[in-house]
């Protein structure tokens, strides 16, 4: 069946890099644009990045930005995200999610979901 | 920059009907996308392109999107319906969720 999970996560200090990957099975992962999301501590869900299907295109969420990089390898149908000068405040559960296949205006598949934890 | 309301939090008694609202400038021109998230658990697609459900997802989830406000209607609410739900929508280049409402089932 579909499925996403992500693997990566950890406790980092701050202004460490980490990366996160999300292996994709059960569709064709080069049809799909991707989504990295997180989930900081008692808030709501908070867009990081978008990787286009090809690739062609990246976007990043304002906190992220210049900091995060989002990234995919397709012949592994893994999906990445490099995050670097790491934050307090980027502790999170931090999910990937798949773009929509009709309009792409939503995320139709998430995974379940890989804790980070920056901390001296 | 782009931003959607939802109300903190919505009770409903069992079997009612419960209503969340989401809003945004210019919101009715744009695709609004709903999902469930219960704790320890992933968000699940309720609802895209404001009112479309994914196969698997009961009737008694419908939505709306009109006067820039889009509204997530439970018809019969059930006790498992207690979670949290957050709207989406995009903003040019970036993907903007709402700040979610819990809906506690009294």
């Amino acid at each position: 069946q579909e499925q996403l999970v992500e693997s990566g996560g950890g406790v980092v200090q701050p202004g460490k890099s980490l990366r996160l990957s999300c292996a994709a099975s059960g569709f064709t992962f080069t049809s799909r644009g991707m989504h990295w999301v997180r989930q900081c501590p008692g808030k709501g869900l908070e867009w990081v990045a978008v990787i286009w299907n090809d690739g062609s295109h990246r976007y990043y969420g304002d906190a992220v930005q210049g900091r995060f990089s989002i990234s995919r390898d397709d012949p592994k149908n893994t999906l990445y995200l490099q995050m670097n000068n790491l934050r307090v405040e980027d502790t999170a559960v931090y999910y990937c999610a798949r773009r929509g296949g009709y309009s792409g205006d939503d995320l139709d598949l998430w995974g379940q979901g890989v804790p980070v934890t920056v901390s001296s | 920059s782009f931003e959607l309301t939802q109300p903190p939090s919505v009770s409903v008694s069992p079997g009612q009907t419960a209503r969340i609202t989401c809003s945004g400038d210019q919101l009715e021109d744009k695709f609004v996308s709903w999902y469930q998230h219960k704790p320890g658990q992933s968000p699940l697609l309720l609802l895209y392109q404001d009112a479309k459900r994914p196969s698997g997802i009961p009737e008694r989830f419908s939505g709306s999107n009109s006067d820039n406000i889009a509204t997530l209607t439970i018809g019969g609410t059930q006790a498992m319906d207690e979670a949290d739900y957050y709207c989406q929508a995009w903003d040019v280049t970036s993907v903007v969720f709402g700040g979610g409402t819990k809906l506690t089932v009294l």
